[in-house]
């Protein structure tokens, strides 16, 4: 069965900084999509970015993006120019390909982001 | 187009009652899956509907159970309430191809006393 790491519970970062948040993951399989999903207060699950895993490219949405270690089994979310609005909790997420599994996202336990003015 | 919608928002039930939760998908999505959030477990799944057949299930008791109608509208039902059913109830839309990212409601959060 496949599981979700995010080891820091907790992450703090100043306005306008960089930060990265880890996520390390466990599966047999080759192929498979990994999210980020961002929650704020509203808990409103909001999609931040996403990786197939057949691709080498480490995908980018304006601030954030990802640094995608295939063999290490890492997927970590780097936040640039962190706002005000970033802060929240953020969750790494699993996804097979296999049909049958395909509407079954597995989470890790959060990382929640405090961004200081 | 509109988002993910799900009702009611807020729900108090006592112990032994049951309880349907509502999710209209975007509009066009066939998949809707359902997840259950609680601070000690976490996000956990529960099921997916697609076309109005269950696709996939967690690991949950037979108390709770899903279906889908043909407009993709899902319902939840969880039957004999136990107080650590109280939780967030997130329901997910997808188009239930390719990449299928799911797109997620606002959530109920139902209250078991």
């Amino acid at each position: 069965a496949q599981t979700v790491t995010q080891s820091q519970p907790e992450m703090s970062v100043q306005e306008a900084e960089t930060v990265t948040l880890s996520c390390t993951y466990d599966t047999s399989e080759s192929d498979y999509y990994l999210f980020w999903y961002k929650q704020p207060p509203s808990r409103q699950m909001i999609l931040v970015i996403r990786q197939e895993a057949y691709k080498q490219q480490n995908a980018t949405e304006n601030r954030f993006s990802v640094n995608f270690q295939k063999a290490a089994k890492s997927f970590s979310l780097k936040i640039s120019d962190s706002q005000l609005g970033d802060a929240a909790m953020y969750f790494c997420a699993y996804r097979s390909i296999k049909g049958n599994q395909g509407g079954k996202l597995i989470f890790g336990q959060g990382t929640e982001l405090s961004v200081k003015p | 187009k509109a988002g993910v919608t799900q009702t009611p928002r807020y729900l108090i039930k006592t112990r032994g009652q049951q309880v349907t939760l509502s999710c209209s998908p975007i509009s066009g999505h066939r998949s809707v899956s359902w997840y259950q959030q609680t601070p000690g477990q976490g996000l956990q799944f529960l099921f997916e509907y697609f076309s109005e057949t269950q696709r996939n299930k967690g690991n949950f008791p037979g108390r709770f159970s899903g279906r889908q109608f043909s407009n993709s509208r899902s319902e939840m039902n969880v039957s004999t309430l136990e107080l650590g059913d109280s939780a967030l109830y997130l329901c997910a839309s997808s188009s239930g191809q390719g990449a299928y990212e799911q797109y997620f409601g606002p959530g109920t959060r139902l209250t078991v006393t």
